[in-house]
């Protein structure tokens, strides 16, 4: 069974720093690209970063570019987004997701994570 | 950047009603194009990708059609289960999501 299970979630100043990790099971890690997909409160789904399945190409939304990095150590079958000078629209549920084999940047979600709440405010 | 438009915001239908969901593109996606079920809480359940193919273990009902701009979801006889949040993405390039459709009991 296919699994993601994030962590790191929590209240965050502005400007402050957080990293959220996703745990996964049930696959070959190292043989998908990975992503995450963030959703404000009452709103709706937003793209924000993908990384290769063997780490050496990143992708990121233009809302995050140079704020946010992600990364994946495929030893540990975990992926990370590292936030950095974050604001109160960073404010979100942010999902692990895998998109379908053969997609790196793009693609479909087939395993979604429960989500971990980020709150930024002071 | 494409956009994703979805209508109506909100749709209000009787159990065992048909619902007929739409959403445009910007720009043509070819046929990469997913549909997604949110409920209160969860995350986003895949229905429907490439279009119209259903994912594993979405009942019959669901159906998705279109191609180029133009896509519809359709639930052919709402069950009380269905009501939900309804989410179109295209993945032809960088992912967008549609805002969403509110389908609510009517």
């Amino acid at each position: 069974e296919v699994q993601l299970v994030e962590s790191g979630g929590g209240l965050v100043q502005p400007g402050g720093s957080l990293r959220l990790s996703c745990s996964v099971s049930g696959f070959t890690f190292r043989s998908y690209a990975m992503h995450w997909v963030r959703q404000a409160p009452g709103k709706g789904l937003e793209y924000v970063s993908a990384i290769s399945s063997n780490g050496g190409s990143t992708y990121y939304a233009d809302s995050v570019r140079g704020r946010f990095t992600i990364s994946r150590d495929n030893s540990k079958n975990t992926l990370y987004l590292q936030m950095s000078s974050l604001r109160a629209e960073d404010t979100a549920v942010y999902y692990c997701v895998r998109p379908t084999y053969g997609y790196e940047s793009s693609g479909y979600y087939t395993y979604w994570g429960q989500g971990t709440l980020v709150t930024v405010s002071s | 950047e494409i956009v994703m438009t979805q209508s109506p915001a909100t749709l209000s239908v009787s159990p065992g009603e048909r619902a007929t969901l739409s959403c445009r593109a910007s720009q043509s996606v070819s046929s990469n194009l997913a549909w997604y079920q949110q409920k209160p809480g969860q995350a986003p359940r895949l229905l429907i990708y490439g279009a119209s193919a259903r994912a594993t273990g979405i009942p019959g009902r669901f159906s998705g059609s279109g191609s180029g701009t133009e896509f519809t979801l359709t639930i052919s006889s709402l069950q009380s289960e269905d009501f939900a949040v309804y989410y179109c993405q295209q993945y032809n390039n960088w992912p967008v999501f549609g805002q969403g459709t509110k389908l609510e009991i009517k």
